[in-house]
């Protein structure tokens, strides 16, 4: 059964202070694992694919990190603009998407 | 990317009514895909529509309640059929191009069925 857990359910930040957001899931027939951010009253906007444990990717505050069972999307310095629901999913064939229950991201400013 | 519109943006229906999403891309795309979003929830697939054939559906959704369809590789349509106040939910459209698993979303429709 396709699983995805995302941990924790809500982070609350100071500006400047640095995190993690956690991600794990079922490895099994896993295509791609994909992060996106999501704000109130929008769709989810995509923000990378890993395939690859050891892979990692970044953009901007954002740096994304693959391994064999887990990912993690770490915060550097965060922004007031950066609050916002944070969704992990994996990819199986098919190009279907599993989610997780995302993170509630919150910076104080 | 793609640029990915949905109509209507949000609707209140009365129970036992149907509503039909549209859904909108500005170039051919391979795949796409219809996901619910509950109340604080995360997002659910419901089906894949399949261009010329009939809808893909997950475990838990049947053709009967959510009818889709897809005409051609920029269009498809949701249909929430004899909707109750359980069908309140954000119904989101996405797409992946060309070869790659990425999957990009549109802004959702908002239902609330009273």
């Amino acid at each position: 059964e396709d699983q995805v857990t995302q941990s924790p359910e809500a982070l609350r930040l100071q500006e400047g202070e640095s995190s993690s957001l956690n991600c794990s899931y079922t490895v099994s027939g896993l295509r791609g694992l994909f992060w996106y951010r999501q704000d109130p009253g929008k769709g989810p906007e995509f923000l990378f694919t890993l395939y690859s444990a050891g892979e990692e990717k970044e953009k901007e505050r954002l740096k994304a990190t693959l391994t064999k069972k887990e990912s993690f999307l770490h915060i550097t310095a965060p922004k007031p603009e950066d609050s916002a629901t944070y969704l992990c999913a994996r990819g199986t064939s098919y190009g279907k998407l599993t989610f997780g229950q995302g993170t509630i991201l919150t910076v104080h400013p | 990317s793609a640029v990915i519109s949905q109509k209507p943006s949000r609707d209140i229906c009365q129970r036992g009514t149907s509503l039909t999403i549209q859904c909108q891309v500005d170039s051919q795309v391979t795949m796409m895909f219809w996901y619910r979003q509950q109340p604080g929830q995360s997002l659910t697939l419901i089906a894949t529509a399949n261009q010329g054939s009939e809808a893909t559906y997950e475990s838990g959704f049947v053709i009967d309640k959510f009818p889709i369809s897809r005409p051609n590789l920029t269009f498809s349509t949701l249909t929430v059929s004899n909707m109750s106040p359980e069908d309140s939910s954000i119904y989101l459209c996405s797409v992946s191009v060309a070869d790659t698993d990425t999957q990009y979303f549109g802004p959702g429709t908002r239902l609330t069925v009273l």
